[in-house]
């Protein structure tokens, strides 16, 4: 049972490019989360899920897109990077919203 | 909107001394109350929880958290802290409803030896 995987582990984007991060869990969790981690700032919801097929915008959702074609997977898909991406990105499940969330290692992104 | 107030960006003890670390929430219904910890160069993991069922929350690590409805807050504490305690924490709150959490913007704990 590996929980909520994360790849990659690190990442240096050119402003402009695009990438996707990819998330996958194994705990059959419906919900599941991608959130920005900036210091001082506390983790912010860029998207979520509650089961496949389903998303909707957290808080700062411009300049990301996500798609949940199964239950495992919840890919977050940056287009035109721009330096105010550059951040640690978590993704997130819980079976149910008010259960607990199990976060995944993290993405550190870096967009020059 | 639901928001969380973590008071002290930056917390140390010495060593063997109470931790206490300080959230506010602003629900004027009792919510879901969290608290998470981040080591270094790692993801959150779950402290403790308060869901309506006791006010006193046992949590894992030797910590513990008091719901208080009267002056919405949910402190964390620990009445001896350990070097493995240096950490950043997190409050969250999740109000009835809402499926989503909200975070407050951390403490980081640092132990004095």
């Amino acid at each position: 049972n590996a929980g909520v995987t994360q790849t990659p582990k690190f990442r240096i984007l050119k402003i402009g490019q695009s990438m996707t991060l990819q998330c996958t869990q194994d705990m059959n969790h419906n919900y599941m989360y991608w959130y920005r981690q900036d210091p001082g700032m506390g983790l912010k919801l860029i998207y979520y899920s509650v089961g496949a097929g389903i998303t909707d915008k957290g808080e700062v959702p411009n300049g990301y897109n996500v798609s949940r074609s199964t239950t495992e997977d919840f890919p977050l898909r940056l287009e035109l990077a721009a330096p105010s991406q550059t951040s640690v990105y978590f993704c997130a499940s819980s079976y149910r919203s008010y259960n607990e969330q199990f976060f995944g290692p993290g993405t550190r992104l870096t967009v020059l | 909107a639901q928001s969380v107030t973590q008071l002290g960006s930056h917390v140390s003890v010495s060593e063997g001394a109470l931790v206490l670390l300080r959230c506010n929430y602003s629900s004027s219904v009792p919510p879901y109350l969290f608290w998470y910890v981040q080591y270094p160069n790692q993801g959150l993991q779950l402290l403790l929880k308060y869901t309506s069922a006791a006010t006193l929350v046992k949590g894992i690590n030797g910590f513990e958290a008091e719901f208080k409805k009267s002056e919405t807050s949910f402190h964390l504490t620990k009445p001896s802290a350990h070097m493995s305690d240096a950490a950043e924490y997190f409050c969250a709150v999740r109000d009835f409803g809402n499926e989503k959490l909200t975070f407050g913007t951390g403490t980081r704990l640092t132990i004095i030896p």
